[in-house]
């Protein structure tokens, strides 16, 4: 099956720093999505992404398909930032998302 | 709009009993996953549906595991008899014609 590798694995931030999750793929997707899980166990979408650049708000995140990579932008934190930020992708020709193991983000006053 | 729902939220087991859970996927979503995630681990899928029909339970252990949707609405996914390595969230998703997943509030299953 696809690969998926989220890096860090963990982060600590200090409340108003800016951090970048990353995540590599490897084969052709056709779906990205990344979630944040908060304390509560409830996936969160953040963006559907499977190319391309995109933003909400303080966050944005940014696809490079044919490199097989998407990065997740976090900037001016705050603590309800804090959760597992997961990756999903969708192969071609597949069904199912598969999810890396996520980053545990902690985001102190 | 509703989003996935998912009940109960919290259910605790000793090992050996049954457990059911249900889902309702967003109204008018004919795609609709079971996932199960253990602790520490990011969402495994379990089953798709597309409307009632199965589309993909390769990842379902079948001698202890069943799920259904009758109607091509609601779900139910039974564990029985439930395993210690059973516990964790189980989570619905639905999606419509895109690729894109929404998911539900899951459910944490602890096995005693």
């Amino acid at each position: 099956g696809i690969q998926v590798e989220q890096s860090p694995p963990d982060l600590i931030l200090q409340e108003g720093a800016n951090s970048t999750l990353r995540c590599n793929f490897s084969d052709s997707v056709n779906n990205l999505q990344w979630f944040h899980q908060n304390p509560w166990g409830q996936l969160i979408n953040l963006f559907y992404i499977p190319s391309g650049t995109k933003q909400n708000g303080r966050l944005s995140a940014t696809t490079v398909a044919t490199e097989r990579y998407s990065l997740l932008y976090i900037s001016s934190s705050q603590t309800t930032d804090s959760g597992v930020y997961f990756c999903a992708v969708r192969r071609l020709n597949d069904y199912k998302l598969s999810f890396g193991a996520g980053t545990t983000v902690t985001v102190r006053a | 709009e509703a989003g996935v729902a998912q009940s109960p939220r919290y259910k605790i087991i000793e090992k050996r009993q049954s457990v059911a859970f249900w889902c309702n996927p967003i109204s008018g979503h004919a795609t609709l996953y079971w996932y199960q995630q253990i602790l520490g681990q990011g969402p495994k899928l379990l089953i798709q549906f597309q409307n009632n029909g199965v589309v993909d339970d390769s990842q379902l252990p079948k001698d202890r595991f069943s799920a259904e949707r009758l109607k091509g609405v609601d779900s139910t996914l039974k564990i029985q008899p439930a395993k210690l390595e059973d516990s964790a969230v189980y989570l619905c998703a639905s999606s419509l014609d895109a690729p894109e997943q929404f998911f539900g509030p899951g459910t944490r299953l602890t096995v005693l």
